[in-house]
Order: C-alpha cells, then structure tokens, then sequence
C-alpha cells in the first residue's frame, strides 16, 4: 500500500464553521506534512509532523489547527476560514523528516463561502 | 523570495516530441532536486530526483541535467505523449532544514497529438 488517503475529497463551508480534513496512510511513514496550494501555484508548506510531533509551523494562522492522533493519522482542524483560505490542501508523507521520497495525496478541495 | 525559479511556465509540445523544463535555484547547500508530475484534481507525485554530486540521470523517457556550477538542472522529456500533458514543479530540498521542499513555480506542458 503506497497511498495517502485524504477525506473528503470536496469541501464546502461557511466562515462560521469547523471542519476537519483527514489524512491517512499505512505505509509505516513517521513524517506526514500539510501544503496548500492555490491554483496555478505551487504546493507551499503548513506544518510538519515527525514521529506525531509538530517539527515545522510555517507561520499558519491559528485557524488551521494541525493534529496527529498516532503515526497513521493526520487532521487539519478548520474554524473561522476566510475565502482567501479556498484552496487544495494536500497531505503528504514519508519514511522520516530526513527521507527524501514524499507521498503526497489527491487533496481536498476546499471552499470557504 | 523565490529560491527555486522556473521556466516556462506553459509548454506545448507535438507527439513524439522533446519537452524541455528548466529550473535555477539561489541556495548552494541545496542537496535534493526532485520533478513532481501532477494531474489536474491530483496531487503531486515524484517523477524523478537527482542529487548535485551527479550530472544526468535518466528513467524511461525522463532525464534530470544538473549542472552545479550554474546552479541548474532542468527537465526532458522524450517522445512526448499526450498522456504526459500535466503540470511539472522542480524542487529542491534541503537536509538541514528538516528536507523542506522547496518548489519551482511549475510548468504546465501540453501534448497535442
């Protein structure tokens, strides 16, 4: 099994809503990662996680709360979105931190409305 | 700032013929370059990666030219196929700063058949 599996597919919410987006993968993985990408643009990175600790913040307003239960699961937490916050949000995974081969997901597509 | 530029940013390429993405990038501890391959409504997926200490590698009908020296590598692909119609993001990765990716601004290449 070499996939990330991300849940939903399509989001759509309100900017007085919460939300969470679900990752996951069974590929053993102690590093899983959130990018947002808007479109034409490339992925930009929002958090790290190594072995279910947060390694990396880029700096992501507190809107976005990142979450990993165990070494299988990753959750982006949504509340108060903006508009501007629509975009595909990826997860992605690897071996470790310092493996240089990510998997990523097919992304939820996100829309704040 | 843009640490890893890319060029072009739209490509339209014949069947059968050479499709040629080139990337340059400012940071010389740089010690990853990975090529993302991503399908619209997809995520990324890796395609290929080269490390500095190496000057061309090739998989199937891909090869990564490095050259240090001008702090470039770029990307060719050959006997295009329309199936390759997709947007490609360079990378570059750093070890020390926990294997950030950091991604070219991508390249949308369109084969006509």
């Amino acid at each position: 099994d070499t996939e990330v599996t991300q849940t939903p597919k399509h989001l759509v919410m309100g900017m007085t809503n919460k939300k969470s987006l679900k990752c996951e993968q069974h590929m053993g993985h102690r590093a899983m990662y959130w990018y947002k990408q808007k479109a034409k643009k490339p992925p930009e990175l929002m958090f790290v996680y190594s072995y279910e600790k947060l390694s990396i913040n880029e700096s992501v307003p507190s809107r976005f709360s990142p979450e990993c239960p165990n070494s299988s699961l990753l959750n982006l937490h949504l509340h108060a979105l903006q508009p501007e916050d629509s975009a595909l949000y990826l997860c992605a995974s690897s071996r470790s931190q310092l493996d240089t081969e990510a998997f990523f997901g097919q992304g939820t597509r996100l829309t704040v409305v | 700032q843009q640490q890893v530029k890319q060029s072009p940013q739209s490509l339209i390429v014949q069947k059968g013929g050479i499709s040629i993405i080139n990337c340059a990038y400012e940071n010389t501890a740089f010690d990853y370059f990975p090529w993302y391959q991503q399908f619209p409504g997809k995520g990324p997926a890796l395609l290929i990666a080269i490390r500095p200490d190496v000057s061309e590698k090739k998989e199937g009908r891909f090869t990564i030219s490095f050259n240090k020296s001008a702090k470039q590598f770029s990307l060719h692909i050959m006997d295009s196929q329309p199936g390759d119609s997709a947007t490609y993001f360079c990378a570059a990765e750093l070890k020390a700063a926990g294997n950030k990716l950091t991604f070219g601004g991508g390249t949308r290449v369109l084969v006509k058949p």
